[in-house]
């Protein structure tokens, strides 16, 4: 069954401190994956896509990771701020479907406290 | 250039009545989706339209729930007899290009529906 596991479910910082965000998933065959930014009664907006080749992509203050093999994914913060407070979802596709090969996870809900 | 329009953003319903969710893609888009999304829950598929047709409906509730994407004017989410379970954030995106492989997805604000 396609799956997207992300952990933790929730995190508290401290702004100006770094933070790590993990996904794992088994979605097969896999085609990409994606991270997405979504404020609190708001839309999900994108900040990564990576294909299988890619193992590394920045946004910013935004680095994702890709391992293919061991399919995980993790999406790392530098130096955080109260405004990176938010829900970070992990959406991963197949190959070749329609958008309803779109496997979204739950999402980690990032809280940055002054 | 204005994104994905959602409206309305916020809409309470009693149970039975309908619900009209609509949706415009960003300018020059012609590919819509539909998400749910439950509280503490990820976004789930529901439909993939493109202007006239319905490409996958594999994830819409087979009684009450329809999707339109007319050749003119907004996609339309429209859910017959409502009942509480269908309380939540309606989203829409759209892309410029069909499938995960090539389409950048832009999401609208979502429509939150409360059903009582």
């Amino acid at each position: 069954k396609n799956q997207v596991e992300q952990s933790p479910q929730s995190l508290i910082i401290l702004e100006g401190k770094n933070c790590t965000l993990q996904c794992n998933y088994t979605v097969s065959p896999f085609s990409n994956l994606r991270w997405y930014k979504q404020d609190t009664g708001r839309g999900p907006v994108s900040l990564t896509i990576m294909t299988f080749s890619e193992n590394t992509k920045s946004n910013g203050r935004y680095t994702a990771t890709l391992d293919a093999d061991t399919k995980q994914s993790s999406l790392h913060i530098t130096a955080s701020q109260l405004s990176d407070s938010a829900s970070y979802i992990c959406v991963v596709s197949a190959v070749g479907g329609s958008q309803g090969n779109l496997i979204f996870g739950k999402g980690t809900k990032l809280s940055v406290k002054p | 250039n204005a994104g994905v329009m959602q409206n309305p953003r916020h809409l309470v319903r009693r149970r039975g009545q309908e619900a009209r969710l609509r949706c415009s893609p960003m300018k020059g888009h012609s590919h819509v989706y539909w998400y749910r999304q439950l509280p503490e829950e990820g976004l789930k598929f529901m439909v993939y339209l493109q202007k006239e047709n319905i490409i996958d409906e594999s994830g819409m509730p087979k009684e009450r729930f329809s999707a339109e994407f007319p050749k003119e004017g907004p996609s339309i989410l429209r859910i017959q007899q409502v009942v509480r379970g269908d309380s939540a954030a309606y989203f829409c995106a759209s892309s410029l290009n069909r499938g995960p492989d090539t389409g950048e997805l832009f999401f609208g604000e979502g429509s939150r529906l409360t059903v009582l």
